[in-house]
């Protein structure tokens, strides 16, 4: 158990629709990723939230977008999702702002019908 | 822009042989490396990672690697495979140029050992 959690572990939504997902960091981590893993594209970073502030953005799409809270948690927002973007969403969080080791959570499996 | 090219997408060995899962990466500046081990529906562990200091990692699990810079790998080793190694390993590359920190990470290699 890495100490990161996300919720929910399965999705199932309709193409069109707009979903969100969450991440709790390990306490005491102030960084959160997002990643990206799917068949055609592998893993993939999305973006890094660095005590509530965007640090890095990777390759997200525009339809896609992240936010980190005052309590660090953060959330994954992707809408007028495509059968495309069905993949695992990672998340990950580190103690500081750059090479520390990244802890990931188990992922959300989104399923686009 | 950096990048990682992972050499072969599944690697077979028998119980007990040597592990050797290959890494090359490309980067504009002195990288951090990563390996990250992930078993079936979980996420990615940490086996091992580069960050400059000695060029040969110990990791979890009896695994290790090393940072060669002439050839630009980062290969990795075990010497004695056990069944539970079966998994997907992924190599990974950060060298946070330009602010940017996420992990750049090779499309993987798929573990099978055999009994």
């Amino acid at each position: 158990d890495s100490g990161v959690t996300q919720t929910p572990k399965h999705l199932i939504t309709a193409t069109g629709q707009r979903v969100t997902l969450r991440c709790s960091p390990r306490s005491g981590d102030l960084s959160v990723y997002w990643y990206q893993q799917s068949l055609d594209q592998g893993l993939q970073f999305l973006i890094q939230y660095y005590n509530g502030e965007e640090r890095a953005k990777g390759n997200i799409l525009e339809r896609f977008s992240a936010q980190q809270f005052p309590d660090l948690h953060s959330e994954l927002n992707l809408s007028s999702l495509e059968l495309g973007d069905s993949a695992l969403y990672f998340c990950a969080s580190s103690r500081g702002q750059s090479y520390n080791e990244q802890f990931f959570g188990p992922g959300t499996r989104l399923t686009v019908l | 822009a950096q990048s990682v090219t992972q050499l072969g997408s599944h690697v077979s060995v028998s119980e007990g042989a040597l592990v050797l899962l290959r890494c090359n990466y490309s980067s504009s500046v002195p990288p951090y490396l990563f390996w990250y081990v992930q078993y079936p529906n979980q996420g990615l562990q940490l086996l091992l990672k580069y960050t400059s200091a000695a060029t040969l990692v110990k990791g979890i699990n009896g695994f290790e690697a090393e940072f060669k810079k002439s050839e630009t790998s980062f290969h990795l080793t075990k010497p004695s495979a056990h069944m539970s190694d079966a998994a997907e390993y992924f190599c990974a590359v950060s060298d946070s140029g330009g602010g940017a920190d996420g992990l750049t990470f090779g499309k993987g290699t798929h573990l099978i050992i055999q009994p």
